[in-house]
């Protein structure tokens, strides 16, 4: 089984529409974060979660909100879904490891489309 | 704050040939650098990373890069390409100290291998 999943894997949506992505993991890790990915612009951090009750944004967190209901799951949220949130996000965890340095693991994606 | 520049988006390449995609990076830190790759359909997998000693550093699947100090790249190269290297490449940093882990990413690199 995978370490890292994500639910769902495809969704459309439609403007206005509140919709929520879930990741969970199964490593044990104290950190997690959420990415989306847009052709030509890479990655860019949307939210990170340190533990439970540490939870920070990231460079695009306007229009989402986050959830770290258990040291396994960390869920996004869009309020109100607009267009220009299409795209593939990514959820990823990490902890210290043996060298200290917080290796990020990615899981699947999920391909979100706004209609 | 650092920052990722991959300026090839897109590299056309022969089975069996070489290949080098490009990596420079800003910091006024020391860093940490990653090299990922995402297969079509799938999720970022970890390639290489670089973090200290040897400048040199080996990944998976025949890849490595090297890692240039004064001119700021990371270089990613494989010797003789195969048509399942099809992918995005994208290279990452991130500072080596501090409290938060956050990954920089390029913009990222498609390579394509023709047979």
């Amino acid at each position: 089984d995978a370490d890292v999943t994500q639910t769902p894997r495809n969704r459309i949506t439609k403007t206005g529409k509140r919709i929520m992505l879930e990741c969970s993991q199964t490593k044990g890790h104290d950190r997690m974060y959420w990415y989306r990915q847009d052709p030509g612009l890479g990655l860019r951090l949307i939210y990170y979660s340190f533990d439970v009750k540490d939870i920070n944004k990231g460079e695009i967190s306007d229009g989402y909100s986050v959830s770290r209901q258990a040291q396994a799951k960390f869920s996004l949220s869009l309020e109100s879904a607009i267009p220009n949130q299409t795209a593939l996000y990514f959820c990823a965890t990490s902890d210290a490891g043996t060298s200290g340095i917080y290796e990020q693991y990615f899981g699947p994606g999920t391909r979100l489309t706004v209609t | 704050a650092q920052s990722v520049t991959q300026l090839d988006s897109q590299v056309p390449v022969f089975e069996e040939a070489p290949v080098e995609l490009r990596c420079n990076y800003s910091s006024s830190v020391s860093v940490y650098l990653f090299w990922y790759v995402q297969y079509p359909n799938q999720g970022l997998q970890l390639l290489l990373k670089y973090l200290s000693g040897s400048t040199l550093v080996k990944g998976i699947n025949g890849f490595e890069a090297e890692f240039n100090k004064s001119q700021t790249s990371f270089h990613l190269r494989k010797p003789s390409v195969h048509i399942s290297d099809t992918a995005e490449y994208f290279c990452a940093v991130r500072a080596s100290g501090g409290a938060t882990n956050k990954l920089i990413f390029g913009t990222g690199t498609l390579l394509a291998v023709q047979p």
